[in-house]
């Protein structure tokens, strides 16, 4: 069965500051993976998704993340962040070829510093 | 396109009553996913939907929950009776294709008291 683990509850960051928050997942298939962004009250919405191809992902809100394969990891990546980041962020995975479901890590709560 | 659109927002019920949430998805979406979020247990899928047909409901919890999907547009997720551990906030999500993600609605936040 697969799996996500995201390493991290929360992560407090100093606005304009870099952040990586990590995600490693389990499975013993191919896999496509996803990072979601949840904002207050409001339902989850996809910032970046890895089918295939090249390993470095571009999303919205300047956001990046790389599948690396060997450690199973699919990190996310934001190279200065604003107050407006403050969100829970999950990473999630589903089997490629298998069916439409996706299983979602516990998330983690981004906290941008002043 | 106005997204998923779930109702109600809120919902706030007593012990023992009916809870019925409704989903309306993406059009063309041919899957309809329900989950719940809770702090204790974060993001746990209930069941899943496929050309209105039901394929994974293990995440169901027990009998007192049950879903249906009458047609491509419209789906629902019944308690009954519900019980105070209820209280989470309920996604209703779509997707048209494998790979592509899921476009999650609102969510209906549901209190048992």
């Amino acid at each position: 069965a697969q799996s996500v683990t995201q390493l991290d509850s929360q992560v407090p960051v100093f606005e304009e500051a870099p952040v990586e928050l990590r995600c490693n997942y389990s499975s013993s298939v191919s896999v496509y993976l996803f990072w979601y962004v949840q904002y207050p009250n409001q339902g989850l919405q996809l910032l970046l998704k890895y089918l295939s191809g090249s390993t470095l992902v571009k999303g919205i809100n300047g956001f990046e993340a790389e599948f690396n394969k060997s450690q199973t990891s699919f990190h996310l990546r934001k190279p200065s962040v604003h107050i407006s980041d403050t969100a829970e962020y999950f990473c999630a995975v589903s089997v490629r070829n298998r069916d439409d479901k996706i299983i979602f890590g516990k998330g983690t709560r981004l906290h941008i510093l002043p | 396109d106005a997204g998923v659109i779930q109702s109600p927002r809120h919902e706030v019920t007593e012990m023992g009553q009916e809870v019925t949430l409704r989903c309306k998805p993406i059009s063309g979406h041919n899957s309809l996913f329900w989950y719940r979020q809770t702090m204790m247990r974060g993001l746990e899928l209930l069941i899943y939907f496929n050309n209105n047909v039901p394929i994974d409901d293990s995440g169901m919890p027990e009998d007192r929950f049950s879903a249906k999907m009458p047609n491509a547009s419209f789906s629902t997720l019944k308690i009954q009776p519900s019980e105070p551990r209820d209280s989470a906030v309920y996604f209703c999500a779509s997707t048209e294709r494998r790979g592509y993600g899921y476009t999650f609605g609102s969510g209906t936040r549901l209190t048992v008291v």
